[in-house]
């Protein structure tokens, strides 16, 4: 069975560009979150999609978007790259969404350097 | 504001031993714990989930759960050069997870 496959892995982006980042679940998963993870700040939570929807939301700011698709695989957008945008963007993939006992599984992450 | 704490470490334990680590949480409705490995470089694979107080064993690992005193812990035992790397807790309660800011552990040869 396929993991999550997140797509670039590395991408390097200019300061005031805007860059789309993909992720594909794993088969049989409809939800999807997205997180930043930094050095400093550890694992940040940005959103979380199921069945096409936004359910959740982190404390980014608006340039920060996604969405997701009826096959479950979702984009995240950023514009206006900042260069403290540079991160490990990470998409986790779980069966259902807002249950418990639902385990997340990662995918291996997009490596966004903005200079 | 809901918070999970790890001690950031380094912990170094010479391999064969048992390492031991420590999570704590303050939502006390938080429902689901999972701990993840993270190496270097990649990211966290997900090594155990506890739903209900007591421990749960796999393999080397043993994760514990007590949710009268909102803590979590994954003990590893005969620890292994290989076992070194980030161990990141995460809570879950409906649908907001959140991650611990990991602990490094270092097994030493």
């Amino acid at each position: 069975k396929a993991g999550v496959t997140q797509t670039p892995r590395y991408l390097i982006k200019t300061r005031g560009q805007q860059v789309t980042l993909s992720c594909s679940p794993i088969s049989g998963h409809r939800s999807v979150s997205w997180y930043q993870q930094t050095p400093g700040q550890g694992l940040q939570f940005l959103f979380e999609y199921f069945s096409e929807t936004q359910r959740n939301k982190g404390n980014f700011p608006g340039r920060f978007s996604g969405r997701q698709f009826s096959n479950s695989r979702s984009e995240m957008n950023v514009s206006t790259l900042e260069l403290g945008d540079s991160a490990l963007y990470l998409c986790a993939s779980s069966r259902i969404w807002g249950a418990q006992n639902t385990e997340a599984f990662f995918g291996q992450g997009t490596r966004l350097t903005v200079v | 504001q809901k918070e999970v704490e790890q001690n950031s470490g380094p912990l170094s334990v010479p391999e064969g031993a048992i390492a031991s680590l420590n999570c704590t949480y303050s939502d006390r409705v938080s429902q689901s714990f999972f701990w993840y490995r993270q190496y270097s470089g990649k990211s966290p694979e997900l090594i155990m989930s506890i739903y209900s107080n007591g421990d749960k064993e796999d393999g080397r690992f043993t994760a514990q759960l007590n949710k009268a005193s909102q803590y979590v812990s994954l003990l590893i035992r005969d620890s292994q050069p290989s076992d070194s790397a980030t161990y990141l807790c995460a809570v879950k309660e409906d649908d907001d997870m959140r991650f611990g800011a990991g602990t490094r552990l270092t097994v030493k040869p």
